[in-house]
């Protein structure tokens, strides 16, 4: 079993570009959430995807968006980036209501 | 609403000692609650968690929480400390048995002393 796997690894963007990062959830598992993880700080969630519609989100603006696709993998969309935008995003899948399955995560720097 | 403080940014114990990292949460629903531990580098482990049975949970490699309703704490704690136990550790709550949103603490880094 491959895990929850992410890509890309590290990506470094210019402020006001967009952004697109990849998840592919652990076997089994139908429902992706998206974190972010600023340096030294927990992660804060982002939203969440389940049957391809977004299940519950927090407190991010619209630029923000996500998707999910009929094999369950999800991608992230951050548009319009700014600096504070740079950190870890980390994709979590699960079988609701089951735990979440993190994966390595993505750094993401806007310069 | 629901929110996770940890008490402690840092703690640093000697290998063979007892590790006790402290966490308090608030939550207006039954809770559920987790540990999760973060290496340098990778992602987030899940070391344990709490969904409204047994209030002292056992989870991989030794570590243990109790679960105090009273207290509204979920102190994560080792008998024995090894190098390896060195990394972030992350006290998280949700709400119980839903399997939405994680609420994370602010982390507790631990350091192990050889």
């Amino acid at each position: 079993d491959a895990g929850v796997t992410q890509s890309p690894t590290h990506l470094i963007k210019t402020r006001g570009q967009q952004v697109t990062l990849r998840c592919s959830p652990k076997s089994g598992h139908d429902t992706v959430s998206w974190y972010q993880q600023a340096l030294g700080q927990g992660p804060q969630f982002i939203f969440q995807y389940y049957e391809e519609e977004e299940r519950q989100r927090g407190n991010f603006p619209d630029r923000f968006s996500g998707h999910q696709f009929p094999n369950y993998s999800s991608e992230l969309n951050v548009n319009a980036l700014l600096l504070g935008d740079s950190a870890l995003y980390l994709c979590a899948s699960s079988a609701v209501p089951y735990e979440q399955y993190f994966g390595p995560g993505t750094r993401l720097t806007v310069t | 609403a629901q929110s996770v403080t940890q008490l402690d940014s840092h703690v640093s114990v000697s290998e063979g000692t007892p590790v006790l990292l402290r966490c308090n949460y608030s939550s207006s629903y039954s809770p559920s609650l987790f540990w999760y531990v973060q290496h340098p580098n990778k992602g987030l482990q899940l070391l344990l968690k709490y969904t409204s049975a047994a209030t002292l949970v056992k989870g991989i490699n030794g570590f243990e929480a109790e679960f105090k309703k009273s207290e509204t704490s979920f102190h994560l704690t080792k008998p024995s400390a090894h190098m390896s136990d060195a990394a972030e550790y992350f006290c998280v709550v949700s709400k119980n048995n839903q399997g939405g949103k994680l609420i994370f603490g602010q982390g507790t880094e631990l350091s192990v002393k050889p």
